[in-house]
């Protein structure tokens, strides 16, 4: 597609359950990120994908969170047991290597 | 010492004045720099790369300056519209995994 596409775009969950977000890339786009935003706050890495590389998780919080990405395609972002401090905005980037990062609008997640 | 760092701000400037961000990055092997615009509950957005001769774009003006490992931003003339936080961007080389910095919120008063 023409850019970055995130679902959904809001999401609101109760405290427990297991959400999945999804990011769709824009198409030959070799890199992706996932970031975390908080109310008010910068930016929080969480993991970046590299064409066929292992991905770099070092940003993940907690092993409840797990994201995955089949070759160059879509990737989904894995929260399992929501907590209420995961309430956030969740943002995906994609680039051509490192060239022109473009962000999706975000997925808004609400613990409740 | 944090790999981009920007002080947060705010910055609160009238209308008309120039305002100048600077944001320094640890990593001396970093081969491209960007500045990006992030409006209120929305996504970041490039608002121009930083070239290491500096560039312009209108009333903005980036630098690059790999003595001090600093890059800035000036913008000349502030508009209302120019209100947002200005995200500083430092990637190495091809693969490597690029950095945003924190943020420095901009606020042009009437």
């Amino acid at each position: 597609g023409a850019g970055v596409s995130q679902s959904p775009s809001n999401k609101v969950t109760e405290k427990g359950k297991d959400v999945e977000l999804r990011c769709d890339p824009i198409s030959g786009h070799t890199a992706l990120y996932w970031y975390r935003q908080r109310l008010g706050q910068g930016l929080e890495f969480l993991i970046y994908f590299q064409g066929n590389s292992a991905p770099d998780k070092s940003g993940l919080p907690s092993d409840r969170f797990s994201a995955e990405r089949t070759g160059e395609s879509v990737s989904t972002l894995t929260i399992q047991r929501t907590q209420q401090e995961d309430s956030a905005v969740y943002l995906c980037a994609s680039s051509l290597a490192g060239y022109g990062y473009t962000f999706g609008s975000g997925t808004r997640l609400t613990v409740v | 010492r944090k790999e981009v760092e920007q002080d947060p701000g705010p910055f609160n400037v009238p209308e008309g004045a120039t305002v100048a961000f600077n944001c320094t990055y640890s990593n001396s092997a970093s081969q491209s720099f960007f500045w990006y615009r992030q409006d209120c509950r929305k996504e970041p957005k490039l608002l121009m790369s930083v070239y290491s001769s500096g560039n312009e774009d209108g009333r903005f003006t980036a630098q690059l300056n790999r003595a001090s490992q600093y890059i800035s931003l000036l913008i000349r003339d502030s508009k209302l519209s120019d209100s947002a936080t200005y995200l500083c961007v430092v990637n190495g080389e091809g693969y490597q995994k690029v950095t945003f910095g924190i943020g420095t919120k901009l606020q042009v008063i009437p």
